[in-house]
């Protein structure tokens, strides 16, 4: 078990570029979810995936937002069109079942100048 | 909606106890989970409570959970230097794919 992996750590993009980050969860998780955490808050629930199924979208999730699970193992998180309000850290974690805990990557962190 | 809440900034000296606060909305909440961030870091679970329980001890931790006022507290027992972290509160509610909402946060300044 090696954790939940992000990838990258870091991306600093200029306004109106696409962007796409990876996640890794922890494997036979078959559940896994994008989160987004802004300064001083706490994590806002993106989206979630149950295999390669997308159950759930927040309303955080403009039209510029897109993740996807092909063949639900790893996850995609793409931007585009980047604005500076999209900066923030940027959250994957799994979960082996409904109940259980979220287990998080260490995140993205997402700079748009 | 679901709504978590917590105090922002908790002052402790080291070696004292630590009890952090969250209050909650969703009656149907199902587990609620206390999670712990460093700086640069995700979220790394430090405990949690099925809703029918009231209290869970594990080791410096203690979680009180009062169903009826939708409370829950994280006692750290002997607080050190290296607790000093944000804590977050969450719930996992009942309906739909059982969302887990996080409250705001509650900054941990451990003092030697």
């Amino acid at each position: 078990d090696t954790g939940v992996s992000q990838n990258p750590r870091h991306k600093i993009t200029k306004r109106g570029q696409n962007v796409t980050f990876r996640c890794d969860p922890i494997s036979e998780h078959n559940r896994l979810y994008w989160y987004r955490q802004t300064l001083g808050q706490g994590p806002e629930f993106l989206t979630y995936f149950q295999n390669e199924a997308q159950l759930e979208k927040s309303r955080l999730l403009s039209d510029r937002f897109s993740a996807e699970r092909p063949k639900g193992s790893f996850s995609t998180l793409e931007i585009q069109r980047t604005e500076q309000g999209d900066s923030a850290m940027y959250l994957c974690a799994s979960s082996p079942t409904g109940n259980s805990p979220l287990h998080f990557g260490n995140g993205t962190r997402l700079t748009v100048t | 909606g679901e709504d978590v809440e917590q105090s922002l900034f908790l002052s402790v000296r080291e070696g004292d106890s630590s009890v952090i606060n969250c209050t909650y909305t969703d009656s149907s909440s199902t587990y609620l989970y206390w999670y712990k961030q460093e700086p640069g870091a995700g979220l790394q679970l430090l405990t949690y409570i099925f809703s029918n329980m009231d209290m869970k001890q594990d080791q410096r931790l203690t979680v009180l959970l009062n169903k009826k006022d939708k409370h829950l507290s994280l006692r750290i027992a002997d607080t050190q230097t290296g607790d000093s972290a944000i804590y977050f509160c969450a719930e996992r509610g009942s309906g739909g794919y059982q969302k887990v909402t996080f409250g705001t946060g509650t900054k941990l300044q451990v003092i030697p």
